[in-house]
């Protein structure tokens, strides 16, 4: 069966820190894998995505992803966090039929 | 300017009314979505389109219809039927979802719903 878990409902950091937002995946194929940034009241933006071509993904506004197979794990990561950092972020496995979402993970970037 | 597009922004509805969203887009994709959100919450699956006059249900499809008669069409009408319709929609496309297609969705604004 195929889930996607987002093992953070809520990360605070200071502006300036690094940031990691956790996600583990299930599926019983070889996945493409997506991180989505969501600001309140917006549509979904794609901040970069996993294919297989290389399992270090970077993506836009610094931020990036590693996909671990051996751990089914893709967290995103970002040196630096930034105040317009502050918003929701989808983890999001694809299969050949349908999008799979973890619940979201709100990230709060403290001045 | 390619894009989806989602009308209207904000729509109030009284109770025991039909209300359609509209999602439209100019990407020249097959596949259409469309998702509800709740608060705290991620997004779930209404109904989704691979081709037109073809579509299927999602995991939410109770008191919601659908229709694709074109390729760039897929409006989402929340019937009465629909005991808690308070929600953010946001419609969703992609290139196709055939095969071991690794392309990404694109999403709309969103319409947010409000039942009075």
């Amino acid at each position: 069966a195929q889930s996607v878990t987002q093992l953070d409902s809520h990360v605070s950091v200071s502006e300036g820190t690094p940031v990691l937002l956790r996600c583990n995946y299930s599926s019983s194929y070889s996945p493409s894998l997506f991180w989505y940034v969501q600001h309140p009241n917006k549509g979904l933006q794609l901040l970069l995505k996993y294919t297989s071509a290389a399992t270090l993904v970077k993506g836009i506004n610094g931020f990036e992803a590693e996909f671990k197979k051996s751990e089914t794990s893709f967290h995103l990561t970002k040196p630096s966090a930034h105040m317009s950092d502050a918003a929701e972020y989808f983890c999001v496995v694809r299969e050949p039929r349908q999008f799979y979402f973890g619940t979201g993970t709100s990230l709060t970037v403290i001045p | 300017d390619g894009g989806i597009t989602q009308s209207p922004k904000y729509l109030f509805r009284k109770e025991g009314q039909n209300v359609t969203l509209s999602c439209e887009q100019n990407l020249n994709h097959d596949a259409m979505y469309w998702y509800r959100q709740d608060p705290g919450q991620g997004l779930r699956l209404i109904y989704y389109s691979q081709i037109v006059n073809d579509f299927q249900k999602g995991d939410i499809a109770e008191g919601y219809s659908v229709s694709r008669e074109k390729k760039e069409s897929f409006p989402l009408t929340v019937t009465s039927a629909q005991k808690n319709p308070t929600a953010f929609y946001l419609c969703a496309s992609s290139i196709g979802t055939s095969g071991r297609s690794h392309n990404e969705q694109f999403f709309g604004p969103g319409t947010r719903l409000t039942v009075l």
